[in-house]
């Protein structure tokens, strides 16, 4: 199984701020990685795929980049709506595998 | 739009069976990969089944294989997972997702239904 590790688990940040997430995976994954922001009691959104395609409607605040085993998520300049919980997802191959999430707050 | 609407958790006793639905609607259902993906209270995600387009490919997590079983009705455009032997660890919220797939491949959650809470409990 692929491991997927995120860091910080936790972070604080201010409205304004820049902020990076990193991943980590523990086999090459080429680029088969998305991100997703999950808000308490709500499903999560999909954010980025393919390490660095940004969905439809995400705001162009948020990236991606990396390939191999390193990536990162960043918010240039977080907004109030972007505090919440961040997940990382390979999908190089079975079983499909998460991060353990990075909690952005205020 | 697309939508998916789970249903069918609540709470269970140990060792009982359970099935869930996912109700599909706003895209064509028949040809994408449909996927189940649950969360423990307070934890992170954790991917459970994946099913092809036509239900003949399926694949399981370890942790669900023998217990759970993935499958779908491409004419009423619902996903389904039948849980049996049901534990504590199996106490979490039961998403399930759409992919770009169409086989059973690997693939990255497009749109997630908001859930349904199945708790284990005696």
């Amino acid at each position: 199984d692929i491991q997927m590790t995120q860091s910080p688990s936790s972070l604080s940040a201010s409205v304004g701020d820049r902020v990076t997430i990193t991943c980590r995976a523990s086999h090459d994954i080429s680029s088969w990685l998305a991100w997703y922001q999950q808000k308490p009691e709500k499903a999560p959104k999909s954010l980025i795929s393919a390490a660095i395609n940004l969905q439809s409607g995400v705001p162009s605040r948020f990236s991606g980049s990396g390939s191999g085993r390193d990536f990162t998520l960043t918010i240039s300049r977080l907004q109030p709506e972007d505090f919440a919980t961040y997940y990382c997802q390979q999908y190089s191959s079975f079983p499909l595998t998460f991060g353990g999430g990075t909690k952005v707050e205020i | 739009q697309v939508q998916l609407v789970e249903s069918g958790g609540g709470v269970v006793q140990p060792g009982r069976s359970l099935r869930l639905s996912c109700a599909a609607s706003g895209f064509s259902f028949g040809i994408y990969a449909m996927h189940w993906v649950r969360q423990a209270p307070g934890k992170g995600l954790e991917w459970v089944a994946v099913i092809s387009y036509d239900g003949n490919n399926e694949y399981y997590a370890d942790s669900v294989k023998g217990r759970f079983t993935i499958s779908r009705d491409n004419s009423k455009n619902t996903l389904y997972l039948q849980i049996n032997s049901l534990t504590a660890e199996d106490t979490a919220v039961y998403y399930c997702a759409k992919v770009l797939d169409y086989g059973g491949h690997p693939d990255w959650f497009e749109y997630w239904g908001q859930g349904t809470l199945v708790t284990v409990s005696s």
